[in-house]
């Protein structure tokens, strides 16, 4: 049994450059979700997909933060011109809805820091 | 808008020492509440979901509970190894989850 997995772990870059995550989610889940988390606290949601489609974004995802699910399967996140603000744990869930008792899996992470 | 809020943020245990963390909510039409398990470093991990007043479930040392405003999550006799960040979670109309801030919960031998 696979879980989610997301590649890479631990991100160091320099502010102003752009990082990708990519997270696979378990096969056969349709709702791919990504939340951000800072030190002390719960993660905050950030954007979700149902198969390919990005149903809602929050208003914490400025126009410097993308992200896609082409085909449906695995997503990828990206942050261009990063700042040092970004500097948090990105963590991707998945689930497979709609089943009435929905519930997300989530990934190891991806911990970013912007110098 | 929906609010979690848990309590106590930092919580210290001896081992054995049973004790409870609160998870309180403001939302309109529960769609369940969620309990998850986060080690440093890692992502959380799933324990829980109850979805009506007066549900309880367990696992091991753990065992939630719901009522109308609020979730607890009862240790007993908590070993080491249960040391972990502890979060509570609603589902929002939009599908994602509104997360509580966690309490941090540490076991000594």
């Amino acid at each position: 049994d696979t879980g989610v997995s997301q590649d890479p772990r631990h991100k160091i870059t320099k502010r102003g450059q752009n990082v990708t995550f990519r997270c696979d989610p378990i096969s056969e889940h349709n709702r791919l979700y990504w939340y951000r988390q800072t030190l002390g606290q719960g993660p905050e949601f950030l954007t979700y997909f149902q198969n390919e489609a990005q149903l809602e974004k929050s208003r914490l995802l400025s126009d410097r933060f993308s992200a896609e699910r082409p085909k449906g399967s695995f997503s990828t996140l990206e942050i261009q011109r990063t700042e040092q603000g970004d500097s948090a744990m990105y963590l991707c869930a998945s689930s497979l809805a709609p089943t009435g008792q929905e519930t997300q899996y989530f990934g190891p992470g991806t911990r970013l820091l912007v110098l | 808008e929906d609010q979690v809020t848990q309590s106590p943020e930092a919580l210290r245990l001896q081992e054995g020492e049973s004790s409870s963390l609160n998870c309180s909510y403001t939302v309109s039409g529960l769609r369940g509440l969620f309990w998850y398990r986060q080690d440093p470093g890692k992502g959380p991990e799933f324990l829980f979901t109850l979805y009506s007043a007066g549900e309880e479930k367990e696992k091991e040392r753990l065992k939630a509970t719901l009522t109308k405003k609020e979730s607890f999550l009862h240790i007993t006799a908590p070993k080491p190894e249960d040391s972990a960040t502890y979060l509570c979670a609603v589902p929002e109309d939009n599908n994602d989850m509104r997360f509580g801030a966690g309490t941090r919960l540490t076991v000594k031998p």
